[in-house]
């Protein structure tokens, strides 16, 4: 199947600093990309859709603002949590879509503790 | 995206076939249903999909009934390493996934 990578795999910081999440599709081009967040015992939740070259499209509650996501070619989205807070401590998964929109693979996911 | 329904956890003896049943009544004529695993801490993998026509891959076996209403994913000889969290999705082509709490499934030596 395909592959994609999310850099860091994990991340500290403290409170009030901006962290950058990267999600590479590794072998195929994906126009749209989503973005995750997934806390502890629950779910995943879907915040905000990445489409290469356009404004994000976000979620009910989530602040663009605070994640601002860009996705500037057909293989790289980034997220990026700004003025992090604890309560943005979870865990972050990217999906790719192909380019026929059949299917979403998923990155490894990126944990972030803010302390 | 049509809601699906799953049980919250099974158990399956290692060796033995895993059997996972996803209810999607509401499903419309042109969503698929995808089958979505995730091993603790680590984003979903992809398992497989379909339509309406069972499908088979190196991973496993789906099984749609006729009238699509719900749908069985089968690992012919469950191993340890197959324990997870089991998520059936039904969605058109090109639209997000909403995720369900899933099925978690434990493997038994």
């Amino acid at each position: 199947g395909a592959v994609v990578s999310q850099h860091p795999s994990w991340v500290i910081c403290k409170s009030g600093t901006s962290v950058k999440i990267e999600c590479r599709s590794l072998d195929f081009q994906a126009t749209t990309m989503f973005w995750y967040r997934q806390f502890p015992k629950q779910s995943l939740m879907l915040m905000a859709t990445s489409n290469e070259g356009s404004k994000a499209t976000y979620e009910q509650g989530v602040e663009k603002d605070k994640f601002l996501i860009n996705h500037a070619s057909l293989t790289l989205s980034t997220l990026t949590v700004t003025s992090a807070h604890p309560e943005d401590s979870s865990f972050y998964i990217c999906s790719a879509e192909t380019r026929s929109g059949e299917t979403q693979y998923f990155g490894p996911g990126t944990r972030l503790l803010v302390l | 995206d049509a809601k699906t329904t799953q049980p919250p956890s099974m158990d399956c003896a290692e060796g033995r076939a895993a059997n996972l049943p996803c209810n999607h009544s509401t499903i419309s004529g042109n969503e698929y249903v995808y089958w979505y695993r995730q091993i603790h801490s680590q984003g979903p993998q992809y398992i497989i999909h379909g339509l309406k026509n069972n499908e088979t891959n190196e991973m496993a076996s789906l099984i749609i009934t006729e009238d699509r209403k719900s749908s069985t994913l089968i690992l012919p000889h469950a191993t340890l390493r197959d324990t997870a969290v089991y998520y059936c999705i039904a969605s058109n082509y090109g639209q997000n996934f909403v995720f369900g709490p899933g099925t978690r499934l434990s493997v038994l030596p």
